[in-house]
């Protein structure tokens, strides 16, 4: 079955540093690879989604990601972090077919002045 | 075209009493997913739906829990005899089929906020 991992569920960075969520994944077959944004109170929201056209996906927001499949990874970058860029961000995957989205448990992303 | 709808957004229940949770999908979005957040541990997946069918249910507890997404309407999460630790935010997604847009995402309503006091 298909999982995904995201290491670290807090990380800090100062407002204009780079930004890296981790995100590898588990799956015995080509997955698609998703991660959305959280905002307090709200629903999901995607960001940007890998669906094997392209390994460098660009997503909202200046974030992207790069899929990697000999590190079976989907590290989420952005260049220079902004104050509203602090949300809870989350890694998910599916495989074609109707099957189930699975979500990572998340990582807090927090903006220092 | 609308997105995901929940309701309502918050819900407060006694110990015992029954919950309701409802979402209707976006148009033409034949696909729903109920999720359960709780504060620290991330989104826990609970049902997945098609209309009228069950597809996945593993996610689900064993006892007090039920979904069903019914040909008209929208799709209920019932909690029977609630109790204080199902006090979570339950969020539903939704999504057209896989084969009419193969990896597409699921799009999120607002979440339920359930409190059991």
């Amino acid at each position: 079955a298909q999982s995904v991992t995201q290491l670290g569920s807090h990380v800090s960075v100062s407002e204009g540093a780079l930004v890296l969520l981790r995100c590898n994944y588990s799956s015995s077959v080509p997955p698609y690879l998703f991660w959305y944004v959280q905002y307090p109170n709200q629903g999901l929201q995607l960001l940007l989604k890998y669906t094997s056209a392209a390994t460098l996906v660009k997503g909202i927001n200046g974030f992207e990601a790069e899929f990697k499949k000999s590190e079976t990874s989907f590290h989420l970058t952005k260049p220079s972090a902004h104050m509203r860029d602090a949300a809870e961000y989350f890694c998910a995957v599916t495989l074609n077919r109707d099957d189930k989205i699975i979500f990572g448990k998340g990582t807090r992303l927090h903006i220092l002045p | 075209n609308a997105g995901v709808m929940q309701n309502p957004r918050h819900l407060v229940r006694r110990r015992g009493q029954e919950a309701r949770l409802r979402c209707s999908p976006m148009k033409g979005h034949s696909h729903v997913y109920w999720y359960r957040q709780l504060p620290e541990e991330g989104l826990k997946f609970m049902v997945y739906l098609q209309k009228e069918n069950i597809i996945d249910e593993s996610g689900m507890p064993k006892e007090r829990f039920s979904a069903e997404f019914p040909k008209e309407g929208p799709s209920i999460l019932r909690i029977q005899q609630v109790v204080r630790g199902d006090s979570a935010a339950y969020f539903c997604a939704s999504s057209p089929p896989s084969e009419a847009i193969p990896g597409t995402e699921a799009f999120f309503g607002q979440g339920t906020r359930l409190t059991v006091v």
